[in-house]
């Protein structure tokens, strides 16, 4: 089945640095993946939809500026957060529809997340 | 905006029983919803999806079924094994595959 590999599992960081996650789809290509950010015991949040060669679309209340998300290739996305802080301790989880042509309907596969933490 | 929700927020049975999680949505304009269990740091697995004109839908000792006018969907699980134990999630897609997902139902099985 489709494989959505999220990389890495785990970071540690300094206040102030910037951290980069990469969402790769293994098996299949990917226009549209979508990152989703998870609070401890809160559900998952929607916060922007990476397009490949395109611009991505944030959420609402999301700063683009600082959650840069770039979707080089249609196997790759990546999410970097700049000058972290320690209020940006959290899940971090991507995913992608199993299908290059997103219908409303295309099944989703998500990586196994980024836990971030940053002192 | 569509709001998630589930019931109960977490839930503790012994082996072998029949359960029963509850999801309900405010929006019924959506395009199908999805079941999804999590274990502790990790990511989602997808168990289920339903799409919109769809009633219900079954893998193994899963069911689940949607009530789209009403807003409800209700996940069953058979003959419960601890290895079910895990946090599971339902999710609505609206327009463009966005996900709105619930706050979860932390399910322990226990020996």
């Amino acid at each position: 089945g489709a494989v959505v590999s999220q990389h890495p599992s785990r970071v540690i960081c300094k206040s102030g640095t910037s951290v980069k996650i990469e969402c790769r789809s293994l098996d299949f290509q990917a226009t549209t993946m979508f990152w989703y950010r998870q609070f401890p015991k809160q559900s998952l949040m929607l916060m922007a939809t990476s397009n490949e060669g395109s611009k991505a679309t944030y959420e609402q209340g999301v700063e683009k500026d600082k959650f840069l998300i770039n979707h080089a290739s249609l196997t790759l996305s990546t999410l970097t957060v700049t000058s972290a802080h320690p209020e940006d301790s959290s899940f971090y989880i991507c995913s992608a529809p199993g299908t290059i042509a997103v219908s409303n309907n295309s099944p989703l596969h998500f990586g196994n997340g980024t836990r971030l933490t940053v002192t | 905006k569509q709001e998630v929700t589930q019931i109960p927020a977490a839930l503790s049975v012994p082996e072998g029983e029949n359960l029963v999680l509850n999801c309900s949505f405010t929006d019924s304009a959506i395009y199908n919803l999805q079941w999804f269990r999590q274990d502790p740091g990790k990511g989602l697995t997808s168990l289920l999806l339903i799409q919109s004109s769809q009633r219900e839908q079954t893998s193994g000792r899963l069911n689940a079924s949607l009530d789209k006018s009403s807003g409800r969907s209700t996940l069953y699980i058979a003959a419960s094994q601890p290895g079910d134990s895990a946090t599971y999630l339902c999710a609505v897609a609206g327009g463009g595959n966005k996900l709105t997902f619930g706050t979860g139902t932390q399910l322990k099985v226990e020996l």
